[in-house]
């Protein structure tokens, strides 16, 4: 398998610019999460889907952040407009629905300048 | 709300020493405990994950503990390798939280040839 894909792996955009990252997440999963990981707050979760559903988006840090997963294979995070302070490393992690592991891919690295 | 506290933030050892990275966490009444490596610009890869209901797991050279009445996991490294260098995590799965896991800041280990 190929494990969790993410796309790309590093963004840099400046201040304003609406940015787009991309998760697949590892087929015959039905749980997809979205963390964040700073120096700061280290690693949190932002939004989690059960079954394409979101489920708790309460760590979602503003309006600015919205997330999408139309279907089974593909959801996508999206910043609008972005700010410096939202430069992180963004990941992606799925499990078998409810399952007990987690399973991370590579991350995509955002700066926003 | 569940907090995990991961300490020491670094350690640095040499080559061949047994060690122990400690993981602690508020509230006793979590689903499981993972922890998680993470190589320098890589996502995170997981290395055991202990059931609420057990009290350790082990994986060639490391060994997890849990002791949830006391709020504690151990990760054991037995004779450390330098290619064991990397940040180690904890996460918790609280009970109510759902699918949600709640991180530690990590220990970032150096095993130093």
């Amino acid at each position: 398998d190929a494990g969790v894909i993410q796309s790309p792996r590093h963004e840099v955009t400046e201040m304003g610019q609406e940015v787009t990252l991309r998760c697949k997440p590892i087929s015959g999963h039905n749980s997809l999460f979205w963390y964040r990981q700073t120096m700061m707050r280290g690693l949190e979760l932002l939004i989690y889907f059960n079954n394409n559903v979101p489920i708790d988006d309460s760590g979602m840090p503003e309006d600015r952040f919205s997330a999408k997963m139309p279907n089974a294979s593909f959801s996508t995070l999206k910043i609008q407009p972005s700010e410096p302070r939202d430069s992180a490393v963004y990941f992606c992690a799925s499990s078998l629905f409810r399952g007990p592991e987690q399973y991370f891919g590579p991350g995509t690295r955002l700066t926003v300048t | 709300k569940q907090e995990v506290t991961q300490i020491p933030a670094a350690l640095s050892v040499p080559e061949g020493e047994n060690l122990v990275l400690n993981c602690s966490f508020t509230d006793s009444a979590i689903y499981n405990l993972q922890w998680f490596r993470q190589d320098p610009g890589k996502g995170l890869t997981s290395l055991l994950l202990i059931q609420s209901s057990q009290r350790e797991q082990t994986s060639g050279r490391l060994n997890a503990s849990l002791d949830k009445s006391s709020g504690r996991s151990t990760l054991y490294i037995a004779a450390s390798q330098p290619g064991d260098s990397a940040t180690y995590l904890c996460a918790v799965r609280p009970v109510q939280g759902a699918q949600k896991l709640v991180f530690g800041q990590g220990t970032r280990l150096t095993i130093n040839p």
